[in-house]
């Protein structure tokens, strides 16, 4: 079954309110990234983290990777109507060669 | 341009009916993948391939088949085996994945498949 959870599954902000989608996983993953795909697209790839506790920002994003590599989160700052779509993460769990996709977390913003 | 093209974008299957989605790639990439995507479900991995003429099921493969006889081309075939065909599929590929880090997926723009 799934292993790789996101929360929440959908959430609705006015333009300029902070965003956060949290990631969990049952077992420690060795690396994680993260996706973003507007509606109607295709998911498109925004970073990769690789060690215990790292975080990473790009512009108006910081992500976060757990110190036990079981969890992870997407902070988006102001958000704009451009940040609509949903937001996946993608883990490597355990032992496993392949990725497991969460569940995603669709964000929606309105002015 | 180098990218991945999925054919066609809209496809309709009959009862019965075998139909295969098309994904070819201009990437050079090594691997290679098919998703389904349901509504709230996130992707599921339906099979992959790392290498020409190799490939695995993923954690959704019944009713599902694939080839991989060109780097370049991964089809997949949607059985009458599978009883709820209706989705989203993704077709992405990547550069060889090493031990402890895997590389980012490109993805296509994908096949919506539906039920006549």
């Amino acid at each position: 079954g799934q292993q790789v959870m996101q929360i929440p599954q959908y959430q609705h902000v006015q333009e300029g309110e902070d965003f956060t989608t949290y990631c969990n996983s049952s077992t420690t993953l060795s690396n994680i990234q993260w996706y973003k795909q507007r509606p109607g697209g295709h998911p498109v790839f925004l970073i990769q983290l690789v060690k215990s506790g790292e975080v990473k920002k790009q512009k108006r994003l910081t992500f976060q990777f757990g110190e036990a590599k079981k969890n992870s989160s997407l902070h988006i700052t102001a958000t704009q109507t451009t940040d609509v779509g949903t937001y996946f993460c993608a883990g490597r769990p355990g032992t496993a060669s392949k990725l497991t996709f969460g569940t995603g977390t669709r964000l929606q913003v309105t002015l | 341009d180098g990218g991945i093209t999925q054919s066609p974008k809209y496809l309709f299957r009959k009862e019965g009916q075998n139909v295969t989605l098309s994904c070819e790639q201009n990437l050079n990439h090594d691997a290679m993948y098919w998703y389904r995507q349901d509504p709230g479900q996130g992707l599921r991995l339906i099979y992959y391939s790392q290498i020409v003429n190799d490939f695995q099921k993923g954690d959704i493969a019944e009713g599902y088949s694939v080839s991989r006889e060109k780097k370049e081309s991964f089809p997949l075939t949607v059985t009458s085996a599978q009883k709820n065909p209706t989705a989203f599929y993704l077709c992405a590929s990547s550069i060889a994945s090493s031990l402890r880090t895997n590389q980012p997926q490109h993805f296509g723009d994908g096949t919506r498949l539906s039920i006549l």
